[in-house]
C-alpha cells in the first residue's frame, strides 16, 4: 500500500522556537495533503487543507500565521509551528491522497511535539 | 468541524467477546471510514463504506451504516489483546479525503 513519511516523530523544543514537521507520500503523487492537530484523550482536529502549488486552505479558528503550511512538491508537505508556545504541544498527523493513491487517503505516523 | 460521534467512548471487555461501537454524523457524507490509533501512534485504516452501503466486511470487523439515521457501527468479533486501541469513525462529506473525525472510543481488550 502507499506509504506516507512524517518527520520527526518526536520533537522537544523551548518556547518561542520554531519547528518544522515534514509528510512525504513516498510512492505516490500527493495532491493534496491534509494536517489534523490531536490533544491527549482527543479525537483529531483537521487544521489546514494543502494542495501543490497553491496556498493552504486553513480551518476556523487555525492561526496561518502561526502554522506555516507549504506544499512545493506533489510528494512534500510541510507543517512549521512559528513561535511554539507550551499550549501548541500536541500530536500533529498529516495524510495525502493522490494520484496512485486509488482514491484513498493514507496517514503519516504522526509528530509529538512538547514545548517547553 | 467535528461531525462524527461515537457512542459508547470507553468499553472494557474479555477477550474472546464481541465488540461495538456507534458513530453519528450530522451531514450528508460520501463515505464514512474507521480507523485505529494505538496510544501515541498514527492512525491504522480500518474500512471504508460508501454512503450507497450499507454492510461491510473485512476479517473480524463489520461494519454497517444508516444513511437515514446517520449513524454508523463498527463491530469486532472474537476480539484480541491486541485490538486494544482507540477507534474512531470519519466521515467525508465531498469524497475529497477531507475527513471529520469522531471522538473516539478507547476499547480495552483484557486477556
Amino acid at each position: 500500500g502507499a506509504v506516507v513519511s512524517q518527520h520527526p516523530s518526536r520533537v522537544i523544543c523551548k518556547s518561542g522556537t520554531s519547528v518544522k514537521i515534514e509528510c512525504r507520500s513516498l510512492d505516490f503523487q500527493a495532491t493534496t495533503m491534509f494536517w489534523y492537530r490531536q490533544f491527549p484523550k482527543q479525537s483529531l482536529m483537521l487544521m489546514a487543507t494543502s494542495n501543490e502549488g497553491s496556498k493552504a486552505t486553513y480551518e476556523q479558528g487555525v492561526e496561518k500565521d502561526k502554522f506555516l503550511i507549504n506544499h512545493a512538491s506533489l510528494t512534500l508537505s510541510t507543517l512549521t509551528v512559528t513561535s511554539a508556545h507550551p499550549e501548541d504541544s500536541s500530536f500533529y498527523i498529516c495524510s495525502a491522497a493522490g494520484q496512485g493513491a486509488r482514491g484513498s487517503v493514507f496517514f503519516g505516523s504522526g509528530t509529538q511535539l512538547s514545548v517547553l | 468541524s467535528q461531525q462524527g460521534e461515537e457512542d459508547p467512548q470507553a468499553l472494557s471487555i474479555q477477550e474472546g467477546e464481541n465488540a461495538t461501537m456507534n458513530c453519528s454524523y450530522k451531514t450528508s457524507i460520501n463515505n464514512l471510514q474507521w480507523y485505529r490509533q494505538n496510544s501515541g501512534r498514527g492512525l491504522v485504516h480500518l474500512i471504508l463504506i460508501r454512503s450507497n452501503e450499507r454492510e461491510k466486511h473485512s476479517g473480524r470487523l463489520r461494519v454497517t451504516l444508516d444513511t437515514s439515521k446517520k449513524s454508523s457501527s463498527l463491530l469486532i468479533t472474537a476480539s484480541r489483546a491486541a485490538d486494544t486501541a482507540s477507534y474512531f469513525c470519519a466521515t467525508d462529506s465531498r469524497g475529497n479525503n477531507r475527513l471529520a473525525f469522531g471522538k473516539g472510543n478507547q476499547v480495552v481488550v483484557i486477556p
